[in-house]
């Protein structure tokens, strides 16, 4: 049974960055895909990309392309995501999920506890 | 990128009752590659359905998913009252993977 858990909550400035944390336990981590999604207040979901830790090649939503590094650690079972140069509009709670295609996005199960993020002066 | 538009809004019914969601997709969905997940406040999504009509381990057979190309059901036989949440629809059969804006399911 895969379980994902993630880092706490963050506040940061704009114009500064922030590293999420994804740990899982349970399967094989290298050979499963980790995607991060994110969900703004009271809005839905959106995916920003995700990585085979086997490989280390992410993959990225066009619109994240240039701010966010998705990276694992295959010696901790941990998935990370930076995003760079916050702005007020990437508050939002921040989701590690495993995806379920063998290559290309799938349907995600199970999903980590999520993490908000809020971006403040 | 494929969107989704989900309907109504939201659906107001009572415990016993039937629940019929909608998805309706931009484009055709290759391979009806689409999931279903549930989300109740302060949680995250939970997976329901994929590939359109295949139930998630542990998800109860009152949950049913239906429909191809750019039409696509969520049924819920019998409500019970833990099933009042928001469900949501997305689409893997395409990059990026999409979601709908999502259906509020709320006690009438």
């Amino acid at each position: 049974q895969v379980q994902l858990v993630q880092s706490g909550a963050e506040v940061k400035k704009p114009g500064s960055s922030v590293r999420v944390s994804c740990k899982a336990s349970g399967g094989t981590f290298s050979s499963y895909t980790i995607s991060w999604l994110r969900q703004a207040p009271g809005q839905g979901l959106e995916w920003m990309g995700g990585i085979i830790p086997m490989f280390g090649i992410p993959n990225y939503a066009q619109k994240f392309q240039a701010r966010v590094t998705i990276t694992a650690d295959k010696s901790t079972n941990t998935a990370y995501m930076d995003l760079s140069s916050l702005r007020f509009e990437d508050t939002a709670v921040y989701y590690c999920a495993r995806d379920m295609a063998a290559a290309g996005p799938g349907w995600f199960d199970p999903w980590g506890q999520g993490t908000l993020v809020t971006v403040s002066s | 990128e494929i969107v989704l538009t989900q309907s109504p809004g939201t659906l107001s019914l009572s415990p016993g009752e039937r629940a019929t969601l909608s998805c309706g997709a931009s484009q055709s969905v290759r391979s009806s590659y689409l999931a279903w997940y549930q989300q109740k406040p302060g949680q995250a999504p939970r997976l329901l359905i994929y590939g359109a009509s295949r139930r998630a381990p542990g998800i109860p057979d009152r949950f049913s998913g239906s429909g191809s190309g750019t039409d696509f059901t969520l049924t819920i036989s019998r409500l019970e009252p833990e099933d009042f949440a928001v469900f949501y629809c997305q689409q893997y059969g395409s990059s990026p993977p999409t979601f709908g804006q999502g259906t509020r399911l709320e006690i009438k």
